[in-house]
């Protein structure tokens, strides 16, 4: 059974940049029908697609942030990993990684993180 | 940015009955779209992509229609379990501009 595993800083400081890991289990980040991604969630904004990655090395990002995100992936470790930068408190939200199916021209996800919450604050 | 548009916001419905939610693309996603549920302090879990596949594991009770902009998610007799938050998720384009609905809250009447 797949599993996902967010960790990372709770509290950031207002400026400074939110790094966060997924930790994967049960299976390999190394494969050709998946794509890894971030999804983040808050009250006022709902579900909200940060960004994808594929194992080898593709990323895309959501215009609304991509002047401001980079994911990343290890894959040594079996991981993938979010940097935002420069936030706001409009940046405190429940962050999500997620296995992203992609094949067919489907693109959804399909496995989920428990997430992690993080609050942008000083 | 395609804009995804649930409604209603609030559906009451008794445990038995059929529930109907709506989500609206900007502009047509074709058959692109996935629905999730959410429950309170958890995950959102896939149900249904490409319009009306449900993905694995997910009982028949749960059905999905629509194309080009006007999709439905239709639960046919509702069960404890299916209360919850459900979301709908386009995802057409290339390079991938994913977006997701605001949510429908089926709650018990």
């Amino acid at each position: 059974q797949l599993q996902l595993q967010e960790s990372g800083p709770g509290l950031v400081k207002p400026s400074e940049t939110l790094s966060l890991t997924c930790s994967v289990s049960g299976g390999s980040i190394s494969t050709n029908t998946y794509f890894w991604g971030w999804i983040r969630q808050s009250p006022g904004k709902g579900l909200e697609w940060i960004g994808n990655i594929y194992y080898g090395g593709s990323t895309y990002y959501n215009p609304s942030l991509k002047s401001r995100v980079t994911i990343s992936l290890d894959t040594s470790k079996n991981q993938f990993s979010l940097r935002l930068s420069s936030v706001t408190a409009a940046d405190t939200a429940l962050y999500y990684c997620a296995r992203t199916f992609y094949s067919g021209g489907n693109e959804f996800f399909d496995y989920w993180g428990q997430g992690t919450l993080v609050t942008v604050s000083s | 940015e395609t804009v995804m548009t649930q409604s209603p916001v609030t559906l009451s419905v008794s445990p038995g009955e059929r529930a109907t939610l709506s989500c609206r693309a900007s502009q047509s996603v074709s058959s692109n779209l996935a629905w999730y549920q959410q429950k309170p302090g958890q995950a959102p879990r896939l149900l249904i992509y490409a319009t009306s596949t449900r993905a694995t594991g997910i009982p028949a009770r749960f059905s999905g229609s629509g194309s080009g902009t006007e999709f439905t998610l239709t639960i046919s007799s509702l069960q404890s379990e299916d209360f919850a938050v459900y979301y709908c998720q386009q995802y057409n384009y290339w390079p991938p501009r994913l977006t997701f609905g605001g949510g429908t809250k089926v709650e018990i009447k």
